[in-house]
């Protein structure tokens, strides 16, 4: 099955760095996504990875490393409108027949002045 | 805006009716996901269509049905709705561009909360 990891909250100033981490196991990796939702929202896209390495998207990077199982969400720079829920997911084809998406249950970012 | 869409945005119901929500895609995406959401908890697969037939399916008992159109929206019907039903319900497209195993990025539509009481 799956087994996707990750804080339940964190607490980081305006300006500052957070890292967010996920760990995960799953039988058919296909890559992990990172997917910010708003309260009462939809989440919205924020990364992908399928490869080992550094993702870098403007103040958002991501990071994989398969070997591990292990990925980390970074933003940079923060600011109040990044409080929200950042979601991993793993995206896995062989347990269901589809490649679809599993997602740990968020890590709830709150941005302070 | 994703260009996904979901209808109604709210839906009450009491425990033992029926309930159908509706999704349309991302115009060019032939692959609709439908996902479960709780309060507090990350979404939870439900099924996939692509090209209008099943592709996968959760841990969701057969209650839980769906159908893709030949337009590629979709809809989610639940049967004999119980309490723990109540959920935001999210639809996501994609294109997998023909191999139904490959899958570019999911995107997600604003969901339907449903509330059973």
């Amino acid at each position: 099955g799956q087994n996707i990891d990750q804080p339940t909250e964190m607490t980081a100033t305006e300006g500052a760095i957070v890292q967010i981490n996920c760990t995960y196991q799953t039988s058919g990796f296909n890559g992990l996504f990172w997917y910010q939702q708003h309260a009462g929202e939809a989440p919205t896209f924020l990364s992908y990875n399928v490869l080992d390495g550094l993702e870098e998207k403007g103040r958002f990077s991501s990071f994989l490393s398969r070997s591990k199982g292990y990925s980390y969400l970074l933003l940079k720079e923060l600011q109040m409108k990044d409080s929200a829920s950042y979601l991993c997911a793993v995206r896995d084809y062989i347990q269901t027949g589809a490649n679809n998406l599993f997602f740990g249950t968020g890590t709830r970012l709150t941005v302070i002045p | 805006e994703t260009g996904v869409t979901q209808s109604p945005t709210h839906l009450i119901k009491t425990r033992g009716q029926q309930v159908t929500l509706r999704c349309s895609s991302q115009s060019g995406h032939n692959t609709v996901s439908w996902y479960q959401q709780a309060l507090g908890q990350g979404p939870q697969f439900i099924f996939q269509y692509y090209r209008e037939e099943e592709n996968g399916r959760g841990n969701f008992p057969p209650r839980f049905s769906g159908l893709q159109f030949p337009n590629y929206s979709s809809e989610l019907n639940v049967n004999a709705l119980e309490l723990d039903d109540s959920a935001l319900y999210l639809c996501a497209s994609s294109n997998p561009g023909g191999d139904r195993r490959r899958q570019e990025t999911q995107y997600f539509g604003p969901g339907t909360r449903l509330l059973v009481l």
